[in-house]
């Protein structure tokens, strides 16, 4: 089964702080995907990154980066100098790639509040 | 704009009622899924088609049902609703649905209250 786990249900910081969102993951696929989307106030979802399992490198978009560790089952996402317009609901997700390949599977979210 | 519409934004209904969710997918994709976010459950896989044909079935009741038309738009029937049901129903939609690695794009969500 898949299962994809956020320990942290909810984290403030203040403004111009760094924060990580922590997401565990379990499946059984050796290759699957992974998925970082965000929901803010307004309550969409909002497409962030995916990454590949045979793809380890680490990416960094603008203030964003995800830090993907097979080892560890863990992909995290970092927020450098966050700002109070991060301020959401974050979702890690799983697609496998062979068994429940049709459905990506959510953990419970994170809710990130930035304090001006 | 992810370019996934969705219809209404707003529901409000009573218990025993049937209500139609409508979402039409984003130019191009054959894909539609439908998800359900309440409080306790989180997000939860309802059901997905792929150019008409349902192809994975999630956690949805016998009570809820949906279908692809030719157009690609989707409709989400729920029926003999309940409090419990109250929540915010997601479409999505992806390009194909064997491309895993294709992120899944959602629309802003229909927010169903069943008083």
């Amino acid at each position: 089964a898949q299962k994809v786990t956020q320990a942290q249900t909810e984290i403030s910081v203040v403004e111009k702080e760094d924060v990580t969102l922590d997401c565990v993951y379990e499946t059984r696929d050796t290759t699957y995907y992974l998925f970082w989307y965000k929901q803010p106030p307004s309550g969409e979802l909002v497409f962030l990154i995916r990454r590949n399992s045979f793809d380890e490198q680490n990416e960094i978009s603008g203030r964003y980066s995800w830090n993907f560790q097979k080892s560890t089952s863990s992909f995290n996402f970092t927020i450098t100098a966050s700002q109070v317009v991060d301020s959401a609901v974050y979702f890690c997700a799983l697609r496998g790639g062979y068994q429940g390949a049709q459905k990506l599977v959510f953990g419970q979210g994170t809710r990130l509040t930035i304090n001006p | 704009d992810s370019g996934v519409t969705q219809t209404p934004k707003h529901l409000i209904t009573a218990t025993g009622q049937r209500v139609t969710l409508r979402c039409s997918p984003r130019s191009g994709d054959l894909s539609v899924y439908w998800y359900q976010q309440s409080l306790d459950q989180g997000l939860q896989f309802l059901i997905q088609y792929y150019n008409g044909e349902e192809r994975a079935k999630g956690n949805i009741l016998e009570r809820f049902s949906a279908q692809q038309f030719p157009d690609l738009h989707s409709e989400l029937n729920l029926s003999s609703l309940e409090l419990g049901d109250s929540a915010l129903y997601f479409c999505a939609s992806s390009i194909t649905s064997r491309d895993y690695n294709s992120p899944l794009h959602f629309g802003n969500g229909t927010r169903l209250t069943v008083t």
